[in-house]
């Protein structure tokens, strides 16, 4: 099955800047690359996602990147707010979706 | 407007014990039905998925089984916890079998197994 690397774990920005998140996949077949964002004690909830067929996308605040060629997506989340800390799991596949190990985001203040 | 509604919240069990968490949606009919399992801190591990009422496909094994007695219901079950079994249980669904369908999460039970 697919396998989706993500990294880094732990990340801690400064309020206002700019945080990254990367995953890469292994399965070329993969054609659905979705982003959740899980707060304390809560359920993952959808924050955007992205089709093969597009290789950028962006929602307010956050910026998804595709490179199918080195098989490897992105979460850029820009001007950073306290609310954006959380539990940040990328995901990939086809008919199945794999999930990252997660990256632990906080933003200080 | 569709809704998951897991129970219950939350379970402290004792080793050996037997254990039952449901799942229900409403507003969907034939949904894609999932069971994720999380450990602290941990990934998102699928569990099991159902495309249809009656039939469940098992992903991992973990002494776990699943059923779907009906088209809007998914039951999670064992006869006998062990303590790699603590940890948040998430039920999920999808609106069609197939590529690119986004998960939708239950807000979970969180299990302790003592």
């Amino acid at each position: 099955g697919e396998q989706v690397e993500q990294l880094p774990s732990i990340l801690r920005v400064q309020e206002g800047s700019s945080a990254s998140i990367n995953c890469s996949y292994e399965d070329s077949a993969s054609n659905y690359f979705p982003w959740y964002k899980q707060e304390p004690g809560e359920n993952p909830k959808l924050i955007i996602d992205i089709r093969s067929n597009m290789e950028r996308k962006q929602i307010q605040e956050l910026i998804v990147l595709l490179d199918k060629k080195a098989k490897r997506f992105s979460l850029h989340i820009t001007d950073t707010q306290p609310g954006d800390s959380a539990m940040y799991f990328c995901a990939g596949g086809n008919e199945k979706i794999t999930f990252g190990a997660g990256t632990k985001l906080t933003i200080k203040p | 407007a569709q809704t998951i509604h897991q129970w219950p919240v939350a379970e402290i069990k004792a080793v050996g014990s037997p254990l039952s968490l449901g799942c229900t949606i409403k507003g969907k009919s034939s949904p894609n039905l999932y069971w994720y399992w999380q450990a602290t801190g941990g990934t998102l591990q699928q569990l099991f998925y159902s495309i249809t009422v009656g039939q469940v496909e098992s992903v991992v094994q973990l002494n776990l089984s699943a059923s779907r007695p009906k088209d809007d219901q998914f039951i999670l079950s064992t006869e006998k916890l062990l303590l790699s079994h603590s940890g948040f249980y998430l039920c999920a669904w999808s609106r069609d079998w197939g590529s690119q369908n986004t998960l939708y999460f239950g807000a979970g039970t969180r299990l302790s197994v003592l």
